[in-house]
């Protein structure tokens, strides 16, 4: 089992503040990364699949890069909405190993 | 349908009851996989199937958890002589791709999930 890391476990802002969060790993043996998204009371939504070291993706306001060389991932929102309150979730591929989680909450 | 279903999406049991929890993925997806997430933690493997054959169940906690996906479709996930420590969300997911890692590329598709509580 890989284990993933990711920090921290939660965060407070307000709306229209810019965040970020960290999904550590072991830089060995690495495959890919995903990113989800989970809403209270809804599945998990994937966000990104992340591939390649110096990958950096983006949808809307929120976009990843990936450093697999030091084994760390960045997601970052822009202008965070109280929509975007979430557990944000990143796993390795096929037998998902999760992180804890960061729940980002935005209060309006 | 377009998305994964699973049913029920609740499920109230008592202590010793047998339950079984049935996952409909989305059409024409190879990779099938059960997860466990207990409160305020993150979703734990339990299971998983490509098409017909369970390829790997080292995630399940007990003898009591079955699992099958007898077509290669629908999956259901059973619980025997339930205890109060399986109440938990039951999460089910299907993947395009073939392969624990051969489908490193494509993302896992999730269901609403199973609240199960046993009383």
């Amino acid at each position: 089992i890989l284990n993933v890391e990711q920090s921290p476990q939660s965060l407070h802002v307000q709306e229209g503040d810019s965040t970020n969060f960290t999904c550590s790993f072991p830089s060995s043996n690495f495959y890919a990364l995903h990113w989800y998204r989970w809403e209270t009371a809804k599945s998990p939504e994937a966000l990104f699949v992340m591939t390649l070291n110096g990958d950096e993706k983006k949808k809307g306001r929120i976009s990843a890069t990936l450093n697999t060389k030091e084994g760390y991932s960045y997601l970052y929102i822009k202008g965070s909405q109280p929509e975007d309150s979430a557990t944000y979730l990143c796993a390795f591929p096929g037998m998902l190993t999760f992180g804890g989680g960061t729940r980002l909450m935005v209060k309006p | 349908g377009a998305g994964v279903s699973q049913s029920p999406r609740y499920k109230v049991a008592k202590r010793g009851q047998d339950v079984a929890l049935r996952c409909d993925p989305i059409s024409g997806h190879v990779s099938l996989f059960w997860y466990q997430q207990a409160l305020g933690q993150g979703p734990e493997f339990l299971t998983y199937f490509q098409n017909e054959a369970q390829l790997d169940k080292s995630g399940l906690p007990s003898d009591r958890f079955f699992a099958e996906r007898p077509e290669g479709s629908v999956s259901t996930l059973k619980i025997q002589r339930t205890q109060q420590e399986d109440s938990a969300v039951y999460l089910c997911a299907s993947s395009l791709a073939a392969g624990l890692r051969g489908g490193s590329n494509q993302p896992q598709h999730f269901g609403d999930g199973t609240r199960l509580s046993i009383l």
